[in-house]
Parts: C-alpha cells; structure tokens; sequence
C-alpha cells in the first residue's frame, strides 16, 4: 500500500486568511495527483488532476502546484472564505488505482 | 443530468446477511470503483474495473466481491459481511487515462450488527 500523507490533518482560519496544505506521495511511478473538496454530508468534488512535474492549476481562489521529483504537492486558497470550510483530499495514481491521503479538513470562521 | 447513483444510501443489517450496494453511472465511463471511508484512514480503494467484465482488487478487497456485466453498473456485493465492514462506502466513475477525475456517487452508510 503507497503511503499518501497529508498535512495538516486539520486547520482553523479567519475569513479573508490565505492558507496552504500539502501532499506528499511517492516520488516513483507517477501517473497524476487528484486533489478533491469534500464538504460534509456531500460527495467529493474534483478540483484539480495534475500530471506533470511543475504544473500548476488554478480555480478562482484556489490553485495547485506539483513537484513530482520530490513527491509533493500544494494546495493554496486565497482570502478563505466560510463556504471553502471542507476536507481537501489528495490522491495519487499510480497506474489504475487511486491512493488517498487522509485528508485535511479546513474549517473558516467568519 | 450526468451522476452516479448508490442505492441503498443508508443500510442496518446483521452479520452474515449477503447485501449487494449497487451502483449506476450515466456518463459512459469505462472506469468504475469502490472506496470505503473510515475515520483517520482516508478513503481506500477497494475494487476497480477497468471496462466491461474486467476487474481488479484495490487496497482492502477482502471480503467483498464486485462485477461488471454492463459498462453502466458496477454493484459491491457482501458474501458475509461482518462488523468490521460497517463504513461509508463510495462509488466512482471516470473516463479511462491518468489525467481524468473520479466522479463520486451520495456515498452508503453500512451498519453491520
């Protein structure tokens, strides 16, 4: 099983704060890193797949960086809003399967 | 409007009891898969299936069983299920290549006494 760590697990912000988390994963036998939005009591979203060493994505107020050399990747939102209050899911493929990171759950209070 | 379909979304059942979660897509995706959602363990991956009648074990596969007769369906099914499986368990879709996003289903709510 292919270790997927995310950081942190969880985060309280002020509205209107910038915050970033990360992704770690395996640097060898890359194919893409997914991050996902998954709010409570919903399914996760997709926001970003990335396959490339050095891509970067962008989504309104979030955006994404991968550095597939050293196995990681960035999730950045700008000026945190309530609404972005969800867990942000990583998760990385090697071939056919999806390996999950835990997850970080960012909680914005207004 | 494109989805992907659980049923049932929420189960009580008692150990040893087969149930089968089923789970339909309507956007014609070749790849299909189970994750199940435990607390501090992520989502892990169960069963995947590449296309019709091809199938593969993800992570924790034991003691679950799938298939894939038909490019739409891809039911989960319990021979025996017993507590350690009670879980939120997903279905997903996508169409085949790396750089292409699951599609979740609502998600199913096992409980096994």
């Amino acid at each position: 099983i292919l270790n997927v760590e995310q950081s942190p697990q969880s985060l309280h912000v002020q509205e209107g704060d910038s915050t970033n988390f990360t992704c770690s994963f395996p640097s060898s036998n890359f194919y893409a890193l997914h991050w996902y939005r998954w709010e409570t009591a919903k399914s996760p979203e997709a926001l970003f797949v990335m396959t490339l060493n050095g891509d970067e994505k962008k989504k309104g107020r979030i955006s994404a960086t991968l550095n597939t050399k050293e196995g990681y990747s960035y999730l950045y939102i700008k000026g945190s809003q309530p609404e972005d209050s969800a867990t942000y899911l990583c998760a990385f493929n090697a071939g056919n399967m999806l390996t999950f990171g835990g997850g970080t759950r960012l909680m914005v209070k207004p | 409007e494109a989805q992907v379909t659980q049923n049932p979304r929420y189960l009580i059942t008692v150990t040893g009891k087969k149930l089968t979660v089923t789970c339909s897509q309507n956007m014609n995706h070749e790849y299909m898969s189970w994750y199940r959602q435990d607390p501090g363990l992520g989502l892990r991956q169960i069963y995947y299936s590449m296309n019709v009648e091809v199938t593969d074990k993800g992570d924790v596969p034991e003691g679950y069983k799938v298939s894939r007769k038909e490019k739409r369906n891809f039911p989960l099914i319990l021979e025996s299920p017993s507590p350690n499986q009670t879980s939120l368990y997903f279905c997903a879709s996508s169409l085949l290549g790396n750089n292409q996003p699951q599609h979740f289903g609502d998600g199913t709510r096992l409980s096994i006494l």
